[in-house]
């Protein structure tokens, strides 16, 4: 079993909709959450990371983090056919083998215009 | 903008050759890691380094995988012999971590196609 995991998808919606992205993890140890951002043919980049539980927002997007339920969330309010990506959470501890960053398989989301 | 820069782009190779991909990591960040990318398994976590000395390498096949950073402004991954089911897409990213999140930039990527 994959210490991330994250429904691939794919994840189509029409323009406008709220977008629930979501992954469960098994390491408690996991202390910082973060979602990155997959375009095609290009390599993921940071939208936004939060620490322990409770949520972030960052203009249309949201994180969530519940760690009693080990389980994370980005929403994503009118969405845009712009935001057609693939989305990877990604988390790491800071005990350990601090610092070492874990990514879901990531979930492809389509906006139709 | 500062960027993580990976050599080369694109290959395609035979089986059994060698492949080196090279990373060059962003000025001042002390992280530098390895991910191989395919559709099947996402991204998966091949090395790590701080400070150039590796923490982790257990997602690489040892036998035939190899990582390294000769200095602070060079990441090399390697394998030898290549498979074709080592065709993925593999990329290095770069990071400044100290307690708190790892946060990180990734390069383009290096395409590789074994044949």
């Amino acid at each position: 079993q994959k210490e991330v995991e994250q429904d691939p998808g794919p994840l189509s919606v029409p323009e406008g909709a709220i977008v629930s992205l979501n992954c469960t993890y098994s390491n408690s140890a996991f202390q910082y959450f973060m979602w990155y951002r997959q375009y095609s043919r290009k390599g993921p980049e940071l939208l936004m990371y939060t620490y322990s539980s409770g949520n972030k927002e960052d203009g249309r997007f949201t994180a969530q983090v519940d760690k009693s339920s080990k389980y994370i969330s980005l929403f994503i309010r009118d969405s845009q056919p712009s935001d057609s990506a693939t989305y990877l959470c990604a988390m790491n501890g800071v005990s350990g083998n601090t610092g070492k960053l874990i990514f879901g398989q990531g979930t492809t989301l389509q906006v139709k215009p | 903008d500062a960027r993580v820069t990976q050599t080369p782009r694109h290959k395609v190779t035979e089986m059994g050759q060698e492949v080196t991909m090279r990373c060059q990591p962003i000025l001042g960040h002390n992280t530098v890691f390895w991910y191989r990318q395919t559709m099947m398994q996402g991204l998966e976590l091949l090395a790590y380094f701080r400070n150039r000395a590796p923490l982790d390498d257990s997602g690489m096949p040892k036998d035939r995988f190899s990582a390294e950073m000769p200095d602070a402004t060079l990441a090399t991954l390697k394998i030898q012999p290549s498979e074709p089911r080592d065709s993925a897409v593999y990329f290095c990213a770069s990071g400044l971590y100290t307690s708190g999140a790892n946060v990180l930039t990734f390069g383009a990527g290096s395409r590789l196609t074994v044949l």
